[in-house]
């Protein structure tokens, strides 16, 4: 089975400060990690997915998240927050081997921007 | 905007009523996913439909719920019978061929009374 613990539902940064938004997971066969957004009033978006290959992956907007087996973790990082970047973050994984649909989802992590 | 579109936002429903939640994916996409979110958890994976055709079910609860997504029009999630434990959010996403990334809808708030 999989599953996903993001830790923190609520992440403050200052604008220009660094986002980390953690996420850990859990799975029975070699995961497909994604990282979503969803800004307010709209449906999510992906930002970024891992499935083989370089552990760092570069997503939209100045994401990016790196995999790390051994800790299994996929944590979502941006050297400088924007006001833009308020959002909500979900981290997921695959149920299934090289399955982009069969997701787990976590909580979510709730991002504020402050001035 | 040709995004995903899911109709009613916001349902209420007393015990025992059907829900009936509608998704049209976006323009161009063949392949329709429901997920639900209870309550405190994620997003988990329901249910993935092509037209006409039902591919994988394996997150459905076993009774009391059903999609479809005819040849023409909107897919469906129905709900017969809803119970409290119903209560939750359903999100519909669509993809233009299969494992393509998913684009999601604003979803659904159903609320059992």
């Amino acid at each position: 089975a999989q599953s996903v613990t993001q830790l923190g539902s609520h992440v403050s940064v200052s604008e220009g400060a660094l986002v980390l938004l953690r996420c850990n997971y859990s799975s029975s066969v070699p995961p497909y990690l994604f990282w979503y957004v969803q800004y307010p009033n709209q449906g999510l978006q992906l930002l970024l997915k891992y499935t083989t290959g370089a552990t760092l992956v570069k997503g939209i907007n100045g994401f990016e998240a790196e995999f790390k087996k051994s800790e299994t973790s996929f944590h979502l990082t941006k050297p400088s927050a924007h006001m833009s970047d308020a959002a909500e973050y979900f981290c997921a994984v695959s149920g299934e081997r090289g399955s982009n649909y069969k997701l787990t989802f976590g909580k979510g992590t709730l991002l504020t921007v402050n001035p | 905007n040709a995004g995903v579109m899911q109709n009613p936002r916001h349902l209420v429903r007393r015990r025992g009523q059907e829900a009936r939640l509608r998704c049209s994916p976006m323009k161009g996409h063949s392949h329709v996913y429901w997920y639900r979110q209870l309550p405190e958890e994620g997003l988990k994976f329901m249910v993935y439909l092509q037209k006409e055709n039902i591919i994988d079910e394996s997150g459905m609860p076993k009774e009391r719920f059903s999609a479809e997504f005819p040849k023409e029009g909107p897919s469906i999630l129905r709900i017969q019978q809803v119970v409290r434990g119903d209560s939750a959010a359903y999100f519909c996403a669509s993809s233009g061929q299969y494992n393509s990334p998913l684009h999601f809808g604003n979803g659904t708030r159903l609320t059992v009374t």
